[in-house]
């Protein structure tokens, strides 16, 4: 069965202290992996996309990375406005829908 | 782009009442989602439309669920006789569609509250 997991479920970092959090996958074919960020209350925002192992992707203080098993976003020197939930989602090869990690609870603290 | 819009954005129903939900993607986007998201956990799709045609239902969707995209446009989602259970965010969410650009945008949710 496809799955998903992200580890750790909590992350509480100080500002400026960098950190990984962990996307890793078990599915039968591999359209794309991604990255996005959900405030409370809100709908996640598009980070990144990933396609293939050996792939990353930056944005300002985040960096993704893929391999074939896992997928890493790194956040360099943190600020409190990055406190958020991160999510990592798969798409599997033969259909659009995605399916999503329970997330990562990131909170920075000033 | 003006983003994807849901609305109502809070819902509060009584049991065994029917909601329904509706979601207009980023224009030009054929591609649109139904997704359930519950408390600490990540998004469970629901549903996908390719324009007007409705291509994918998750089995978890039971039969008091129904969603529609006439036009290949807006869409709406049904949850009929709501039980305590479908307390949750719902997420619509869109993408242009092609071989492998298949970004998926969110909109905001819509909160439903079963009491």
């Amino acid at each position: 069965e496809d799955q998903v997991t992200q580890s750790p479920e909590a992350l509480r970092l100080q500002e400026g202290e960098s950190s990984s959090l962990n996307c890793s996958y078990t599915v039968s074919g591999l359209r794309g992996l991604f990255w996005y960020r959900q405030d409370p209350g809100k709908g996640p925002e598009f980070l990144f996309t990933l396609y293939s192992a050996g792939e990353e992707k930056e944005k300002e203080r985040l960096k993704a990375t893929l391999t074939k098993k896992e997928s890493f976003l790194h956040i360099t020197a943190p600020k409190p406005e990055d406190s958020a939930t991160y999510l990592c989602a798969v798409q599997v090869s033969g259909t659009y829908k995605y399916i999503f990690g329970t997330g990562t609870r990131l909170k920075v603290l000033a | 782009d003006t983003g994807v819009s849901q609305n109502p954005r809070h819902k509060i129903t009584k049991r065994g009442q029917n909601v329904t939900f509706r979601c207009d993607p980023i224009s030009e986007h054929n591609r649109l989602y139904w997704y359930r998201q519950t408390l600490g956990q990540g998004p469970e799709f629901l549903t996908y439309f390719q324009n007007e045609a409705q291509l994918e239902k998750s089995r978890l969707l039971s039969d008091r669920f129904s969603a529609e995209r006439p036009k290949g446009s807006f869409s709406t989602l049904e949850i009929q006789r709501t039980e305590q259970g479908d307390s949750a965010m719902y997420l619509c969410a869109s993408s242009r569609g092609g071989s492998r650009t298949d970004t998926q945008y969110f909109g905001p949710g819509t909160r439903l509250t079963v009491l």
